[in-house]
């Protein structure tokens, strides 16, 4: 079926270091791609997506390309905040018919000064 | 800004007991979801409401679960009958088109 995978954490690095937390995926068809965050205390909000192979997606620094070659879709930053301190979903949708997220498990980011 | 919202933050329950979990979508949303995380696990779908009516739902989504919307603004889940696997946090979620909005979630912890 339908997974995502997704680095395992706790992340934790210095404020201003870069990140990458590392996505594949593994699905039928040409699915969606999107990262989610979960801030403390909060639920999850849509960070970025891409819905076909090539695209960028990008939101506050972060950016991941959807990779059909290696079905990946990391996400980067290149200079992260205490602020970005949160968990990180990775997740997949499939075709026009179903609106179901499949997600990875999140990886937890800690981000210290 | 519209944000949906769920209750109870945290419930504690007997193995067997019923409960349901409550949220109020973003008004203009048409559609609802249910997911739930058990811990150090993945996000789970659950279901998905739309019209009134269950438009997908997945294995996990058994008889023991059902789903309402009693007045137009609630969205509940029901669990008719506990049991410990059932412990995880439930994320209420809602949309108007394609992108979701999902709530704090509701950590349910089955004794």
């Amino acid at each position: 079926g339908d997974s995502v995978t997704q680095m395992e954490g706790p992340v934790t690095l210095s404020e201003e270091a870069c990140l990458t937390i590392n996505c594949t995926y593994t699905a039928t068809g040409y699915p969606s791609l999107f990262w989610y965050v979960q801030y403390p205390g909060e639920g999850l909000q849509l960070l970025l997506k891409a819905t076909k192979a090539d695209d960028k997606g990008s939101n506050k620094g972060f950016e991941a390309t959807y990779r059909k070659e290696t079905t990946s879709f990391h996400l980067e930053k290149g200079s992260v905040q205490v602020s970005d301190s949160a968990v990180y979903f990775c997740a997949l949708r499939l075709g026009a018919g179903s609106y179901q997220l499949t997600f990875g498990k999140g990886t937890k980011l800690s981000v210290i000064p | 800004e519209p944000e949906v919202t769920q209750t109870p933050s945290h419930q504690v329950t007997q193995m067997g007991q019923e409960v349901i979990l409550r949220c109020v979508p973003i008004s203009n949303h048409l559609y609802f979801y249910w997911y739930r995380q058990i811990l150090g696990q993945k996000v789970e779908f659950l279901v998905s409401f739309y019209n009134n009516e269950i438009s997908e739902k997945s294995e996990i989504f058994d008889d023991q679960f059902s789903v309402e919307r009693p007045d137009g603004s609630n969205f509940t889940l029901k669990i008719r009958s506990t049991k410990l696997e059932d412990s995880a946090m439930y994320f209420c979620a809602s949309s108007f088109r394609r992108e979701l909005f999902f709530g704090e979630g509701s950590r349910l912890t089955v004794l």
